[in-house]
């Protein structure tokens, strides 16, 4: 079945500095989606891409869905401490119905 | 608009038991998906359920089952249960489930199996 892989597992940074994280697929995908979980919380979706080549911010957070279709990025600008969490990657085929298929996360910790 | 509610949030089993897990969508959506967290094998999408029917499902075995009802209030269930389904159940929920949507995640159900 689809894989995705995302890297890094986890990640420690200085409050401040900027992140980088990615997610790599077997196949295409139609819909790109990030999310972040808190502990014992369901995923929040962060930013949803649906064309090959989008780049779409939403505030320090930016994404962009590679042009292959194949591959996704988030970056995230002056980390601050509430950023803790892990963050997942999703893709959707957009055949049938709705699966989408998840990375395993990236464990993000800031350090103040 | 209020987000997707699940209940319980908390649950403990015995192995052998069987257990029903509730999820209400965000009102309006009409496809309910369900996915299985946990630490080793991640998120894993069980089933979805669009006008009351089971639409696509995942590889789990026939021990997990689902059902939607008429106003889009969707339950899964977990018949004899093993240590191994302890897990973060979610249930997401979209408009109608094809094409470019985004879904929605509610807060999920912590089942533990002692």
């Amino acid at each position: 079945g689809q894989q995705l892989n995302q890297s890094p597992q986890s990640m420690f940074i200085q409050e401040g500095e900027d992140v980088s994280m990615n997610c790599t697929s077997s196949s295409i995908f139609n819909t790109w989606l990030w999310y972040k979980q808190d502990p014992g919380e369901g995923p929040v979706l962060l930013i949803a891409l649906y064309k090959a080549g989008e780049l779409t911010s939403n505030g320090r957070l930016t994404a962009q869905f590679g042009i292959t279709r194949k591959d996704s990025f988030l970056n995230i600008s002056a980390s601050i401490p509430s950023d803790v969490g892990i963050y997942f990657c999703a893709g959707h085929s957009g055949a049938g119905s709705y699966q989408l298929t998840f990375g395993k996360g990236t464990k993000l910790s800031v350090i103040p | 608009k209020a987000g997707v509610t699940q209940t319980p949030r908390y649950l403990i089993k015995t192995r052998g038991q069987q257990v029903t897990l509730s999820c209400s969508p965000i009102s309006g959506h009409r496809s309910v998906s369900w996915y299985q967290q946990t630490p080793g094998q991640g998120l894993q999408f069980l089933f979805e359920y669009f006008s009351e029917t089971q639409r696509n499902k995942g590889n789990f075995p026939g021990r997990f089952s689902g059902r939607q009802f008429s106003n889009s209030r969707s339950e899964m269930n977990v018949s004899t249960l093993e240590l191994g389904d302890s897990a973060l159940y979610l249930c997401a929920s979209s408009l109608d489930g094809r094409g470019q949507e985004t879904q929605y995640f509610g807060p999920g159900t912590r089942l533990l199996v002692l």
